[in-house]
């Protein structure tokens, strides 16, 4: 099975625009995660989508927004761009009926100018 | 809280043990999880324990987990230059996929 793919890869933006990032989950998982990553906060919870559904959020402004398709598919937006949003985010994908295991793709890496 | 903590380094000889520590919070924590990461990469899942469990092992790696200190460890037994990576604990909650990860400890390994 191939594992969780993130494109871009890499990304360069400058303040004020908007950015779209795009997760493909393990063949056959229903749900899938984003994280932020940055050296000052480590690794933070997004939100997480299930069928098609926002099913958990963490604490980030309205400009972080998220989708899933029906094929589990799923993109993350982020608007009016800052320059605190330069960070690696990953997003994770699991089966989703009951606590499974989370298996993360490469991640994207944002750098905000 | 949310903390999930680990210190920050540990530097190890090729060839020894290297145990990895992390303390959580949260008791209502279902599995707790060990991910690794390399410079420039995602988080590779090297192993996860359920919460009613008190150890396991696979191949080199063995996790304890001290439900009453809330305390996880993570063992890496004959330490090869290759496991030179950051390593993060993570909690996850019930009825959800959200996890909470640690700080990350930067492993070391030297000749």
């Amino acid at each position: 099975k191939a594992g969780v793919t993130q494109t871009p890869r890499y990304l360069i933006k400058t303040r004020g625009q908007q950015v779209t990032l795009s997760c493909s989950p393990i063949s056959g998982h229903r749900s899938v995660s984003w994280y932020q990553q940055t050296p000052g906060q480590g690794l933070q919870f997004l939100f997480e989508y299930f069928s098609e559904t926002q099913r958990n959020k963490g604490n980030f402004p309205g400009r972080f927004s998220g989708r899933q398709f029906s094929n589990s598919r799923s993109e993350m937006n982020v608007s009016t761009l800052e320059l605190g949003d330069s960070a690696l985010y990953l997003c994770a994908s699991s089966p989703g009926d009951a606590q499974e295991t989370q298996y993360f793709g490469p991640g994207t890496r944002l750098l905000v100018l | 809280g949310e903390d999930v903590e680990q210190s920050l380094f540990l530097s190890v000889r090729e060839g020894d043990s290297s145990v990895i520590n992390c303390t959580y919070t949260d008791s209502s924590s279902t599995y707790l999880y060990w991910y690794k990461q390399e410079p420039g990469a995602g988080l590779q899942l090297l192993t996860y324990i359920f919460s009613n469990m008190d150890m396991k092992q696979d191949q080199r790696l063995t996790v304890l987990l001290n439900k009453k200190d809330k305390h996880l460890s993570l063992r890496i037994a004959d330490t090869q230059t290759g496991d030179s990576a950051i390593y993060f604990c993570a909690e996850s909650r019930v009825n959800t996929d959200k996890l909470i990860f640690g700080t990350g400890t930067r492993l070391q390994v030297f000749p």
